[in-house]
């Protein structure tokens, strides 16, 4: 059972570009989750969503942030004309019920 | 919003020794759960305490949970080199929808 897989794992971009990182659930998992954690930092809640539903976006940034979790295909967290300030790991997490969470390996965004 | 803060942030033993670190949220919980970062990794999901248990084992990990206190504690005995990482509690309150975390406790272990 393969775990929650995350791509890509490093992306660069430069000021003004959009990122898009993608996540892939466990199996049978049907609630997603993304956090931010920035450098010696705790994680960040930014949103949970569970299939074609978000249910908690009160972690995310009024502009520029958007995630999606469709009925086909992985979750994406969308991040349109990217600032330095960006610049941080994000983490998916995937649960099949209230409980525990499971993470990817994350995805390290650079802006340049 | 933080719902929990680790306790000591930074934390240096020798291997053989024991490590404590120490977990304080806000408002009421379901349950606690215990997490660890290897550095550049994603967080391992640890140990997972309910708020009517008080104390709960997995392996060399010990759990304590003090529900009037807000408060909870990580034993890890008989530290190994691997064992150092960053450790974080996290909990969601009873009202929330996602699992909030704290700012973690860096253990390092030198052998």
């Amino acid at each position: 059972n393969a775990g929650v897989m995350q791509n890509p794992r490093h992306l660069v971009r430069r000021r003004g570009q959009e990122a898009r990182l993608r996540c892939s659930p466990m199996k049978g998992h049907s609630h997603v989750y993304w956090y931010r954690q920035l450098p010696e930092e705790g994680l960040k809640f930014m949103v949970y969503l569970q299939k074609e539903n978000i249910i908690d976006e009160s972690g995310m940034p009024k502009e520029r942030f958007s995630a999606e979790f469709p009925k086909e295909g992985p979750s994406i967290l969308r991040i349109q004309q990217v600032v330095r300030g960006d610049s941080a790991a994000y983490f998916c997490a995937s649960s099949p019920g209230p409980d525990t969470i499971y993470f990817g390996e994350g995805s390290w965004l650079t802006v340049v | 919003s933080q719902q929990g803060e680790e306790d000591p942030q930074a934390l240096s033993i020798q291997e053989g020794e024991n490590a404590t670190m120490n977990c304080s949220y806000k408002t009421s919980i379901n349950n606690l759960q215990w997490y660890r970062q290897n550095s550049g990794r994603g967080l391992v999901h640890l140990i997972l305490i309910r708020s009517n248990e008080r104390e709960k084992h997995s392996g060399r990990l010990r759990v304590t949970l003090d529900t009037s206190k807000k408060s909870s504690s990580l034993l890890i005995t008989a530290s190994r080199a691997a064992d150092t990482a960053s450790y974080f509690c996290a909990s969601r309150d009873q009202a929330g929808t996602a699992l909030i975390f704290g700012k973690g406790t860096t253990l390092s272990v030198s052998s």
